[in-house]
């Protein structure tokens, strides 16, 4: 069964500084792809960056990274320079080829960015 | 470049009572996907078309609910005699793709439509 846990109900964060997000996540197919969406106050549920497991270098979108730990099936979200409108919730979600039409996703984590 | 759009944002509707959603999907795409999202969890999967063909849908979608996608356009959700616990908001989802869906395929969100039963 697919399973993914972020621990991390709300985490604060300085303006201009990086913040981690975790996730980890449960899967027995060897093929699987791993997302992050954001969906701030407005409810839209943005794609921010996808990692594949059989990617070999972590995937990188401007101020966005993944940090991926095959071995610990973990998938943490790294932001740097945070900006104020970072502020939102953070989905992390998976789809493997068991369960290939669903994108499951964690329960989130909500950022706050301070000035 | 029109993103998903979803209509109403906002229904309030009295027990019982039948509610239907709109979701109109990024042209091009052939996939739509409804989601379910209630407060402090992450979205849940219903359902899945492909084109017009309704292909998968979940355990959570009991026979209140029914989704159509005619002609492979827009999508339609109807919840009949709804109940307190059907509230929630209603995600809509497109992607493009050929064959069966894949692990690196990318959804495209709307803002969902917030549903409150009261």
């Amino acid at each position: 069964a697919q399973k993914i846990t972020q621990t991390q109900p709300g985490m604060f964060v300085q303006e201009k500084e990086a913040v981690t997000l975790d996730c980890t996540y449960d899967t027995s197919d060897p093929s699987y792809g791993l997302f992050w969406y954001k969906q701030p106050s407005s409810g839209e549920m943005i794609f921010l960056i996808y990692q594949g497991s059989y990617d070999q270098q972590n995937a990188t979108e401007g101020r966005y990274s993944l940090n991926f730990q095959k071995a610990r099936k973990s998938a943490n979200l790294v932001i740097s320079a945070s900006q104020l409108g970072d502020s939102a919730m953070y989905f992390c979600a998976m789809r493997d080829v068991t369960g290939a039409n669903n994108l499951f996703f964690g329960t989130g984590t909500r950022l706050t960015v301070i000035p | 470049d029109t993103g998903v759009s979803q209509d109403p944002r906002h229904k309030i509707t009295k027990r019982g009572q039948n509610v239907t959603f709109r979701c109109d999907p990024i042209s091009e795409h052939n996939r739509l996907y409804w989601y379910r999202q209630t407060l402090g969890q992450g979205p849940e999967f219903l359902t899945y078309f492909q084109n017009e063909a309704q292909l998968e849908k979940s355990r959570l979608l009991s026979d209140r609910f029914s989704a159509e996608r005619p002609k492979g356009s827009f999508s339609t959700l109807e919840i009949q005699r709804t109940e307190q616990g059907d509230s929630a908001m209603y995600l809509c989802a497109s992607s493009l793709g050929t064959g069966g869906p894949t692990t690196n395929e990318k959804l495209f969100f709307g803002s969902g439509t917030q549903l409150s039963v009261l």
